[in-house]
Parts: C-alpha cells; sequence; structure tokens
C-alpha cells in the first residue's frame, strides 16, 4: 500500500519567515495530493491540494510543489504569522470509483514565534 | 458549513469494556471514515463507509468494528478496550465530487484513555 513521509517533525520560524514541509509518497499511483492544517482541539482542514496533472498550486500565502518523478510534495508558507501555527498533514491518494481512501504523512507541528 | 459531531471529547474507559464513538454528520454525505491520530504516525484509517450498511476495512482494523444504520452515523465499536487503542479518535465525512477526488470534512475528535 501507499506511505507517505512528512518532514520535519516539529518546525519553529520567526514570524514573517517562510515555511516549508516536505512529504515523499511510494506509490507512483498516487494522483491526489492535499494538504489538512489542525489547530489546537480542532480537527483537521483541508487548506491546498494539487492533482498529479499540475506541478505548482498557489493560493494567497501557502503553495504546494509536486515532482511526480521524484514522488515527493511540499508545502510552502510564506510571511508567516501566528495563526499558521498549527500541525499539518500531507496526504496521497489514487483516483476512485467512488470514496477517496487517503493515507496521511506523520505530521509537523509549525510554532511561528512573534 | 459543514458539521461533524462526535458524541464525546473525552472517554475514560477501562480494559475489557466494550466502547461506543458515535460521528453524526449533517449534510448527507454518503461517505463516512473512522481514523485514529498517534503522534508521530499521522492519522491511520480505521474503517470507512460508503453506504447506509456498508463497511470497508482501512489500514489497522484490528479490535475495531463499525455499524452504519442511518446515513448520517457512523459509530466505532471497540469490542474489547485494550490500553493500545488509547488515542485520539477523527471521525470523517465526505461526498463524492468531480473526479471522485473529494475534500474530508473533520469533528473535533474523541480523545479514548484506556485504563
Amino acid at each position: 500500500g501507499e506511505n507517505v513521509e512528512q518532514h520535519p517533525s516539529t518546525l519553529s520560524v520567526q514570524e514573517g519567515d517562510s515555511a516549508v514541509i516536505k512529504c515523499t509518497y511510494s506509490d507512483s499511483a498516487s494522483n491526489y495530493f492535499p494538504w489538512y492544517k489542525q489547530e489546537l482541539g480542532k480537527g483537521p482542514q483541508l487548506i491546498i491540494d494539487i492533482r498529479s496533472n499540475v506541478g505548482e498550486k498557489k493560493d494567497q500565502r501557502i503553495a504546494v510543489t509536486l515532482n511526480k518523478t521524484a514522488k515527493h510534495f511540499s508545502l510552502h508558507i510564506t510571511e508567516t504569522q501566528p495563526e499558521d501555527s498549527a500541525v499539518y498533514f500531507c496526504a496521497a491518494s489514487k483516483r476512485k470509483a467512488a470514496g477517496n481512501k487517503l493515507t496521511f504523512g506523520g505530521g509537523t507541528r509549525v510554532l511561528v514565534k512573534p | 458549513d459543514v458539521k461533524v459531531t462526535q458524541s464525546s471529547r473525552y472517554l475514560v474507559k477501562r480494559t475489557g469494556e466494550k466502547v461506543f464513538l458515535e460521528c453524526v454528520q449533517d449534510m448527507d454525505h454518503e461517505n463516512m471514515f473512522w481514523y485514529r491520530q498517534d503522534p508521530g504516525l499521522g492519522l491511520r484509517l480505521i474503517y470507512f463507509s460508503y453506504d447506509v450498511k456498508m463497511k470497508e476495512k482501512g489500514d489497522i482494523p484490528e479490535g475495531y468494528s463499525v455499524s452504519r444504520e442511518k446515513k448520517e452515523r457512523f459509530s466505532l465499536i471497540l469490542e474489547s478496550a485494550s490500553t493500545n487503542q488509547t488515542s485520539m479518535y477523527l471521525c470523517a465525512s465526505s461526498s463524492p465530487g468531480q473526479g471522485a477526488l473529494e475534500k474530508l470534512f473533520f469533528g473535533s475528535g474523541t480523545q479514548l484513555s484506556v485504563l
């Protein structure tokens, strides 16, 4: 089955700096790569996703890049703010006729220091 | 907004007890999922369901069962709780979107402690 590795496990950045989280996946058939953000006491929420036919996607201060050849994808957060402090999860899945079974990475705890 | 409600935020049970974790969603989603979250291991899929009375095993189904009698409700059952089932349990729902690449909506989680 699919295996997703995520690094680093913790990341501390100064407010205003950039943060980068990297994930690798094992199944070359995977074609959907979402990122979820989990704030304290809440369930994860989707913040951005990318499909295998796209190399990069941006949404305001966050961007995701995908390298299918190397089987890795990354989340970039620019101009970090205190509200970016959270746990971030990457995930991967294959297109299916019914349902979307995601395999998640181990998570990255991001702390933005004011 | 989609709401996924888990019945308890914190639960403490004893080894050997039968435990029920309940999840209800209010957006008529076809798909429902149960994950467990452990530090460093991320979210691991226990069971999922694409329709009423339908269930499929995820990656770590051992020691668990599920029930989906109504579309909006998905229950996770620990037949005989053990200490290694102490964890955060997250329920999620989704609806098949374009190309079946749909967004998951999560509940806030139930922190289960088995003593």
